[in-house]
């Protein structure tokens, strides 16, 4: 079936240490994104790629990092330098051909700094 | 830039009955989108409904339409003949017409539905 995978489902993360969530699409989607979800405040963009081997800063980009190596694959690395890390994180892609231009998303990632 | 509000952090309602979430944006863009995302328990977002704000006729989604106002800035969406399963978090949300799929969303509204 085609979608997107996200992985893994929980981390948990000492402070200081950088940690790499996984998105992985097989919908043959150009652009993908990440998202970031606290409570009460819906989903904020942190970085997002039309094409391979480009991308650009979101909303709240400051402490994360993300490569666009194949068009599948969309890692996203939260640092040491983000603040508060802790926070459900969502991957979405987007068809080009897409009129509307709606966003399919992941199953999410809950990362929890201890 | 945008912003995308949603006032009701929390709505409830029986099963069978009807129920409207408002969401309201702020814009000076004349071609944009917007969309109601539904993400339950397991926390995926599912697309409900989409709206183009070129388009004056209202969407339509089986059980699920929206009222589009766009001199208000309103696009609200209404849940008719509510199920246990439309039990979920709604979000409201705004794409600029040349913004390349960028979404803001509106913080939220809880749907609780009571049998």
């Amino acid at each position: 079936d085609g979608g997107i995978t996200q992985s893994p489902k929980y981390l948990f993360r000492k402070e200081g240490q950088n940690v790499t969530l996984s998105c992985e699409q097989n919908l043959n989607h150009d652009a993908m994104y990440w998202y970031r979800q606290d409570p009460g405040q819906g989903l904020r963009l942190i970085y997002y790629s039309q094409i391979v081997n480009d991308f650009q800063k979101g909303d709240i980009a400051e402490g994360y990092s993300v490569s666009r190596e194949k068009k599948e694959s969309f890692p996203l690395t939260v640092t040491s330098a983000q603040k508060n890390p802790t926070a459900f994180y969502l991957c979405a892609s987007r068809c080009s051909g897409s009129f509307s231009g709606e966003l399919f998303f992941g199953e999410g990632s809950r990362l929890t700094v201890l | 830039a945008q912003t995308v509000t949603q006032s009701q952090p929390e709505m409830s309602v029986q099963e069978a009955e009807t129920v409207t979430l408002s969401c309201t944006y702020d814009t000076s863009e004349s071609d944009y989108y917007l969309f109601w995302y539904k993400q339950p328990p397991s926390r995926q977002m599912i697309l409900v409904i989409r709206q183009e704000a070129y388009k004056q006729q209202n969407a339509t989604e089986n059980r699920f339409s929206v009222n589009f106002q766009k001199a208000a800035k309103s696009f609200s969406l209404k849940i008719s003949d509510s199920q246990l399963g439309d039990a979920a978090m709604y979000f409201c949300a705004y794409r600029s017409g040349d913004s390349w799929g960028k979404l803001q969303f509106g913080a939220g509204t809880q749907v609780v539905v009571t049998p």
